[in-house]
């Protein structure tokens, strides 16, 4: 099993700051990686797949890179309605694979 | 508008059985293959089961593996989660998935999911 680490657990930014989300996996998955927001009480919501390729009606201060083990997630400069939970996801291999989650909050 | 409504939920007792439902609108249902990923209360996402768009070949999570059941009917346009042998540990809401393609690929929509509550 492919082991989804992100960090940090909590992120605490001001509205208008740059934020930068980490996700490692425990062996290579390409660019088979996509990153969900979520928000209390909602369901997930696609951001990025394929590492860096936005989802439709995804503002563009949403951006992904990386490749094989590391990938970053950045939210260029945040506003109110980007505070919340953000998960990445692995689609290379079974059994697919979540992190455990980045929780942006409000500074 | 692609649309996913999860029906089913509720609560049962350990070792009882519950059967999902998914119902799909808005896009090609037969095109795409489907899953089901869950969350407990407080925490994060867990992948569950899958199924490709044919319903010919499905994919489970090791802790759900031998109890769980995942189906289609492309004629209903709905996925369906057969759960049977609960756990108090199985309680978590869980949402519906449509993937990108016939049989791989990310989530790109989800259902609103639905409560599943293990308890005596």
């Amino acid at each position: 099993e492919i082991v989804m680490t992100q960090s940090p657990a909590t992120l605490s930014v001001s509205p208008g700051e740059r934020a930068t989300l980490s996700c490692r996996a425990s062996q290579s998955v390409t660019t088979n990686l996509a990153w969900y927001q979520q928000k209390p009480g909602q369901a997930p919501r696609l951001l990025i797949s394929g590492a860096s390729t936005r989802a439709t009606g995804i503002p563009a201060r949403f951006s992904g890179s990386g490749s094989v083990t590391e990938f970053t997630l950045t939210i260029s400069s945040l506003q109110s309605e980007d505070f919340a939970v953000y998960y990445c996801q692995q689609y290379n291999n079974w059994p697919l694979t979540f992190g455990g989650g980045t929780k942006v909050e409000i500074k | 508008e692609v649309q996913l409504l999860e029906s089913g939920g509720g609560l049962v007792q350990p070792g009882g059985s519950l059967r999902l439902s998914c119902a799909g609108s808005g896009f090609t249902f037969s095109n795409y293959a489907m899953g089901w990923v869950r969350q407990a209360p407080g925490k994060g996402l867990e992948w569950v089961s899958a199924i490709v768009d044919n319903g010919g070949s499905a994919n489970y999570a090791d802790f759900v593996r031998g109890r769980f059941t995942i189906s289609r009917d492309n004629s209903r346009n709905t996925l369906y989660l057969q759960m049977n042998s609960l756990r108090v540990e199985d309680t978590a809401v869980y949402y519906c998935a449509k993937r990108t393609a016939v049989a791989w690929g990310h989530f790109d929509y989800w259902g609103q999911g639905s409560l599943v509550t293990v308890s005596s």
